[in-house]
């Protein structure tokens, strides 16, 4: 089974700076995608970046980057220029190909954003 | 840009009670998830469905039940509540071509 580890429960960074969340995942399968998602304190999740597995090039989104390590099977979330909105829980997510596939979470990490 | 919807927001219901969640993905998305998040925990996986069958089934209680509808929303049955149900619920929605999964603003559930 798939399994997702975020070791980190709470991370701060001050504002303007640049903060680097981290993520491993197991997985026999070589085909997958990669999610960081956002949880603010309303709860909504909403989705960050996304890797394809396939793909070499480490995704971006504006000030998101991932560094994706297949063989290490290590994905990190980089904030560059950290915003107060930025203050949430992040969860990395796996999710194998194929149609429906569930997305497995990790724990989450808390991330605070101060002045 | 449509959403998924999820009715009701929040739900109060007695221990043994019953309780049903609904969720209407975004348009033309044929494919539902449910996840539950206890206090303080990661999102768990339930239930999916595509095209109306059942696809995948993930750590669901059989009080539990799900079904898809032909207007592809979908309904989460809950029976015989425990007060270990309290939990959000989340409903997310994808079209069958895409990877991304997009979720609803999740159903509040309190068991008393």
């Amino acid at each position: 089974a798939q399994t997702v580890t975020q070791s980190q429960p709470e991370m701060s960074v001050q504002e303007a700076e640049t903060v680097t969340l981290s993520c491993t995942y197991d997985t026999s399968e070589s085909d997958y995608y990669l999610f960081w998602y956002k949880q603010p304190p309303s709860r909504q999740m909403i989705l960050v970046i996304r890797q394809e597995a396939y793909k070499q090039q480490n995704a971006t989104e504006n000030r998101f980057s991932v560094n994706f390590q297949k063989a290490a099977k290590s994905f990190s979330l980089k904030i560059s220029d950290s915003q107060l909105g930025d203050a949430a829980m992040y969860f990395c997510a796996y999710r194998k190909t194929g149609t429906a596939s569930k997305l497995t979470f990790g724990t989450g990490t808390r991330l605070q954003v101060t002045l | 840009a449509a959403g998924v919807i999820q009715s009701p927001r929040h739900l109060i219901k007695e221990k043994r009670e019953t309780a049903t969640l609904k969720c209407y993905p975004i348009p033309r998305h044929d494919t539902v998830y449910w996840y539950q998040q206890g206090p303080g925990q990661d999102p768990q996986f339930l239930i999916s469905f595509y095209e109306k069958m059942q696809s995948d089934k993930g750590s669901i209680p059989d009080r539990f039940s799900a079904q898809q509808f032909s207007d592809y929303h979908s309904e989460l049955n809950m029976s015989s509540l425990e007060l270990g149900d309290s939990a959000l619920y989340f409903c997310a929605s994808s079209p069958r071509a895409n990877n991304e999964q997009f979720f609803g603003p999740g159903t509040r559930l309190t068991v008393l």
